[in-house]
């Protein structure tokens, strides 16, 4: 049984770009959530995806956006980049009430 | 004040020692909380639930003090495999809202 599973797992862009990561959620997972961590903090929510919409989202600007396709399966959109989105991007996925499992984040590094 | 607070070490402590890390979280409402592990350029795992009665498993034990608002995590015998950075995570009013991560305790168990 794979885990929650992302890519790419490293990528280099410049300032101005746009990107998109993706992510696969655990069998059985029907949420999935992503999260950005910048070096020496926590994980940071940016949004919840269930039913193909987004349920909750945290304190980031609109150039932060997400899509969760039928199969579970979600983007996270990140245009106009800047330095300060360089971080490691988590998605994590659950089937509530249960635990909640990571995935091995994609490192975005912003030039 | 910030919704999790921890120390962000790092505590380096001898194989054997026992080390202790608090978390406070400012949400009185907050109704579940967490310890997660991460090792380094790793994603978080689940290290263990709290409860308010208290958590143990084998050489880790879990507390809650909702009284004064913050959680502990105690580490005994502590093992090189131990080090790690050890994430305080709270859980908001009700039980599918994101989880909010504090900045990370770092430990190193030196030989």
């Amino acid at each position: 049984d794979a885990g929650v599973t992302q890519s790419p797992t490293h990528l280099i862009k410049t300032r101005g770009q746009q990107v998109t990561l993706r992510c696969s959620p655990k069998s059985g997972h029907d949420t999935v959530s992503w999260y950005q961590q910048a070096l020496g903090q926590g994980p940071q929510f940016i949004f919840q995806y269930y039913e193909e919409e987004e349920r909750q989202r945290g304190n980031f600007p609109d150039r932060f956006s997400g899509h969760q396709f039928p199969n579970y399966s979600s983007e996270l959109n990140v245009n106009a980049l800047w330095l300060g989105d360089s971080a490691l991007y988590l998605c994590a996925s659950t089937r509530y009430p249960g635990e909640l499992f990571f995935g091995e984040g994609s490192r975005l590094t912003v030039l | 004040r910030k919704e999790v607070e921890q120390d962000p070490g790092p505590f380096n402590v001898p194989e054997g020692a026992t080390v202790a890390f608090n978390c406070t979280y400012s949400n009185s409402a907050s109704q579940s909380f967490f310890w997660y592990r991460q090792d380094c350029r790793k994603e978080p795992k689940l290290l263990m639930s709290v409860y308010s009665s208290g958590n143990e498993d084998g050489r880790f034990t879990a507390q809650l003090n909702r009284a004064s608002q913050y959680i502990s995590l105690l580490i005994r015998d502590s093992k090189l495999s131990d080090s790690a950075t050890y994430l305080c995570v709270v859980v908001g009013v009700s039980g599918n809202t994101p989880l909010v991560f504090g900045k990370g305790t770092r430990l190193s168990v030196i030989a």
